[in-house]
């Protein structure tokens, strides 16, 4: 199956800093999501973005499916960030499955 | 905004009982899912249901474990028999026919076996 890889698992900012998290994918995709577990478990939609570049507030996003890489942009970082990021393919024709990497976990500190 | 709401937010059960997760999807979305996080790992897929049927499930979906669509809104999940290593967090997750690549998760069951 599709591999999904995450970088770096860690990271912490201090507050007003910016940050770019990587997701690298083994095989063509036809759907990326990028999702923030807050700390209480819960997975918020960030981005649905299998290809080119999306901005919401302080967030956006980039995918070069071609080279197979999604980037997750976060500027002028909040603790509010804090949690763990996601990045989550579905690939295969008639597959929406969806196959999570392993993550990177951001902790803003004030 | 509309959202997958699952419950309870926390079972505790006992090894070898039958446990049901239960989830309310989006309301016109038409596919679900069910998903499950042991903690301090990553997000995996259990199931896909469309159209009152599986569409895929994983390798860890064995015979312990079942879906259902009981009525027009609810759709649960259900573990026969449980292990300790059941235990996770457990996602219900929906999307929408037009949109069907983008999901959207519940706040999850924290589900802990004894």
């Amino acid at each position: 199956g599709i591999q999904v890889e995450q970088s770096p698992p860690d990271l912490i900012l201090q507050e007003g800093a910016n940050s770019t998290l990587r997701c690298n994918f083994s095989d063509s995709v036809n759907n990326l999501q990028w999702f923030h577990q807050n700390p209480w478990g819960q997975l918020i939609n960030l981005f649905y973005i299998p290809s080119g570049t999306k901005q919401n507030g302080r967030l956006s996003a980039t995918t070069v499916a071609t080279e197979r890489y999604s980037l997750l942009y976060i500027s002028s970082s909040q603790t509010t960030d804090s949690g763990v990021y996601f990045c989550a393919v579905v690939s295969g024709a008639g597959s929406y499955q969806l196959t999570f990497g392993k993550g990177t976990k951001l902790s803003v500190i004030p | 905004e509309p959202e997958v709401t699952q419950t309870p937010s926390h079972q505790v059960t006992q090894m070898g009982q039958e446990v049901i997760l239960r989830c309310v999807p989006i309301s016109n979305h038409l596919y679900f899912y069910w998903y499950r996080q042991i903690l301090g790992q990553k997000v995996e897929f259990l199931v896909s249901f469309y159209n009152n049927e599986i569409s895929e499930k994983s390798e860890i979906f064995d015979d312990q474990f079942s879906v259902e669509r009981p009525d027009g809104s609810n759709f649960t999940l259900k573990i026969r028999s449980t292990k300790l290593e059941d235990s996770a967090m457990y996602f219900c997750a929906s999307s929408e026919m037009s949109r069907v690549g983008i999901v959207f998760f519940g706040q999850g069951t924290r589900l802990t076996v004894v």
